[in-house]
């Protein structure tokens, strides 16, 4: 058990829904970092907050938006769902920002498409 | 820019056999981190070794160990005497000093046959 909670393990929804993904860190971690698995792209950072504060930004579609709280939870938000954004979608979190540390990885939320 | 490459996308070895899972990185950042993760069938990604770029011996974690060559910009995971359960997919990442993201190889999908 990483330590790190993500709800809902499953989720399917049709297209043009919209659909919150939630990460509950770990205890005392302050970076939470969104990732998506498919298929044909492997593990794609998505994006990266740090204590509320977004950090980093990667391959993330202008539908999806993502926030932390400050209880440090984050969500990810998908919207006008289209087929091709079925994946596996991935919190992690990490003690800190930019440094060597390994991250911390929930179980994924399963995002179906149809 | 970071970049991980993994070269076997599979590979089968029989039970208690060693088995060497091949991974090289390009990165210009003198300081840097390496990893590995382990996905099962489940889907979690769970931390198995880290390596930093500094550190002068190669890490091991049971029976895991990294085989770092630093001027040959690899980091090959070792896992000794293999089980069944080892059978997964196996993702090599790094990430560079003051990065935010872990950048991941496309992994490799190890079978143990009994």
């Amino acid at each position: 058990d990483s330590g790190v909670t993500q709800t809902p393990k499953h989720l399917i929804t049709a297209t043009g829904q919209r659909v919150t993904l939630r990460c509950s860190p770990r205890s005392g971690d302050l970076s939470v970092y969104w990732y998506q698995q498919s298929l044909d792209q492997g593990l794609q950072f998505l994006i990266q907050y740090y204590n509320g504060e977004e950090r980093a930004k990667g391959n993330i579609l202008e539908r999806f938006s993502a926030q932390q709280f400050p209880d440090l939870h984050s969500e990810l938000n998908l919207s006008s769902l289209e087929l091709g954004d079925s994946a596996l979608y991935f919190c992690a979190s990490s003690a800190w920002t930019g440094g060597p540390g390994e991250l911390f990885f929930g179980e994924g939320s399963r995002l179906t498409v149809l | 820019a970071q970049k991980i490459t993994q070269t076997q996308p599979g590979m089968f070895v029989q039970e208690k056999e060693a088995v060497t899972l091949d991974c090289t990185y390009d990165t210009s950042d003198p300081s840097y981190g390496l990893f590995w993760y382990k996905q099962p069938s489940s889907g979690e990604m769970i931390f198995l070794i880290y390596q930093g770029s500094y550190d002068q011996q190669n890490a091991t974690e049971g029976r895991y160990s990294l085989n770092f060559q630093k001027a040959r910009k690899s980091a090959n995971l070792v896992i000794s005497a293999s089980q069944l359960g080892d059978s997964a997919m196996y993702f090599c990442a790094m990430r560079a000093q003051g990065a935010q993201k872990l950048v991941f190889g496309q992994g490799t999908r190890l079978t143990i046959n009994p």
